[in-house]
């Protein structure tokens, strides 16, 4: 257990909708990722935080948003969903020092039909 | 995007034989991280390494950063059924916080 937790673990949508995925980090860690893995590809990254703050954006889309709460956690929100949103997406946190691993959830499978 | 190139993207071994994947980035790098995910799994991290030209072995791993620290490799001796599934470079960049990992290279072996 990497203690990330991220819910729900599967998320079946139609197209055009909306979505959250949740995540909470490990206890004491400030700094949240989030990556997309389409079918069997890598680890796109997506957006990152920091206690509050955005602090990194890599390949978003603008439908797509995020935010870390004051307790930390964090949520991404998908909108106008297309099929080819369907992917594993992973949240990760970190204490975030350049120095530190990441510590990745179980991931939330999104399946838009 | 995305700074650092992994190969290959596929190794099929028989057990017992060995195993190699690079990782080459454009720039250089303040460090770089190792992480496997087994099938089904979330990438867990493996190793991290930060000096110029560093070694480090884990059991029948070793891991290796470039003298420039532009490129890095893992090795692994004398593969086992249990080492299956993607192994993903990661790299973090000087007075930047993105956080790329590497497209992975998936190990299948066979027993």
């Amino acid at each position: 257990d990497s203690g990330v937790t991220q819910t729900p673990k599967h998320l079946i949508t139609a197209t055009g909708q909306r979505v959250t995925l949740r995540c909470s980090p490990r206890s004491g860690d400030l700094s949240v990722y989030w990556y997309q893995q389409s079918l069997d590809q890598g680890l796109q990254f997506l957006i990152q935080y920091y206690n509050g703050e955005e602090r990194a954006k890599g390949n978003i889309l603008e439908r797509f948003s995020a935010q870390q709460f004051p307790d930390l956690h964090s949520e991404l929100n998908l909108s106008s969903l297309e099929l080819g949103d369907s992917a594993l997406y992973f949240c990760a946190s970190s204490t975030d020092s350049l120095n530190t691993e990441a510590f990745f959830g179980q991931g939330t499978r999104l399946t838009v039909v | 995007g995305q700074q650092v190139m992994q190969i290959p993207q596929y190794q099929h071994v028989q057990e017992g034989e060995d195993f190699t994947t690079y990782c080459n980035s454009s720039t250089t790098l303040s460090n770089i991280q190792w992480y496997k995910q087994r099938p089904g799994g979330h990438p867990v991290f493996l190793i991290q390494l930060v000096k110029s030209g560093e070694v480090k072995k884990q059991k029948r791993l070793t891991f290796q950063f470039g003298e420039a620290k532009k490129n890095s490799s893992l090795h692994i001796t004398a593969t086992q059924t249990t080492d299956v599934g993607t192994y993903f470079c990661a790299e973090r960049l000087y007075n930047f916080n993105k956080f790329y990992f590497g497209s992975g290279t998936k190990l299948n072996v066979k027993p």
